[in-house]
């Protein structure tokens, strides 16, 4: 069973700048695993941020982008809003099937 | 513009088979693939399955089956042999346009809660 691994939690002051990671236990990420972005907050429907590693959504704010980085995909938040404080999970792709990931609870403070 | 609603009944009784349908608006069912995903109370998101293979999360394939009917523009999902453990607010998705391999989950149904108890 495939398990794609997030930090459980990251706490980031107004303004700074942080970066979530999405590693697979089967190896390395890469393109091919077409790394996606979600962005939930409590009571909310999860909303769609990055898809394909770094494109991004018609509604994703520019402060948000994606890339890999160390053999993990990685969402990179810089400028970081109040409004950003909210759980976000990964999706990977493994020919058809697609897993999510544990998940990253970023707090702002 | 696209919108996804669930529906089906918000309680089922444990053993019995848990059945949900999705509606599309805004979107034929035919230029895309749908998803399923859930969320236990409290927990994280978990893939079901979706439409466009026989590709489904391995721990729910034995019980899953999944449906499309483009004449009335929904596909549906059929979970047997629930258990408590399968309470969850379970989401239909767009999961990605026909031809292109990258899933882009771009619209998502506002959820419904299913409750497993006797």
């Amino acid at each position: 069973q495939i398990v794609v691994t997030q930090e459980p939690s990251l706490t980031v002051s107004p303004g700074g700048t942080l970066t979530l990671t999405c590693a697979s236990s089967s190896g390395a990420v890469t393109r091919g695993y077409y790394p996606t972005w979600f962005q939930q907050k409590p009571g909310q429907t999860p909303r769609a941020l990055i898809y394909s590693t770094n494109d991004k959504q018609s509604w994703t704010p520019a402060r948000f982008s994606g890339s890999l980085l160390g053999g993990k995909a990685a969402l990179t938040l810089s400028g970081v809003q109040p409004e950003d404080e909210a759980d976000y999970y990964c999706l990977l792709y493994y020919g058809g099937a697609r897993v999510f990931g544990t998940g990253t609870k970023v707090t702002v403070l | 513009q696209v919108q996804l609603q669930e529906s089906g009944p918000g309680l089922v009784k444990p053993s019995e088979t848990l059945s949900l349908t999705c509606t599309v608006s805004g979107d034929s069912i035919s230029n895309h693939h749908w998803s399923w995903v859930r969320q236990s109370p409290g927990k994280g998101l978990e893939w079901i399955g979706y439409t466009g293979s026989t590709n489904s999360n391995p721990s729910l394939k034995s019980r899953l089956s999944m449906s499309v009917d483009t004449s009335n523009n929904h596909f549906s999902l059929k979970l047997t042999s629930v258990t408590a453990a399968d309470t969850a607010v379970y989401y239909c998705v767009r999961d990605r346009p026909d031809r292109i391999p990258a899933p882009l989950f771009d619209y998502w149904g506002q959820g419904i809660l299913v409750t497993v108890s006797s």
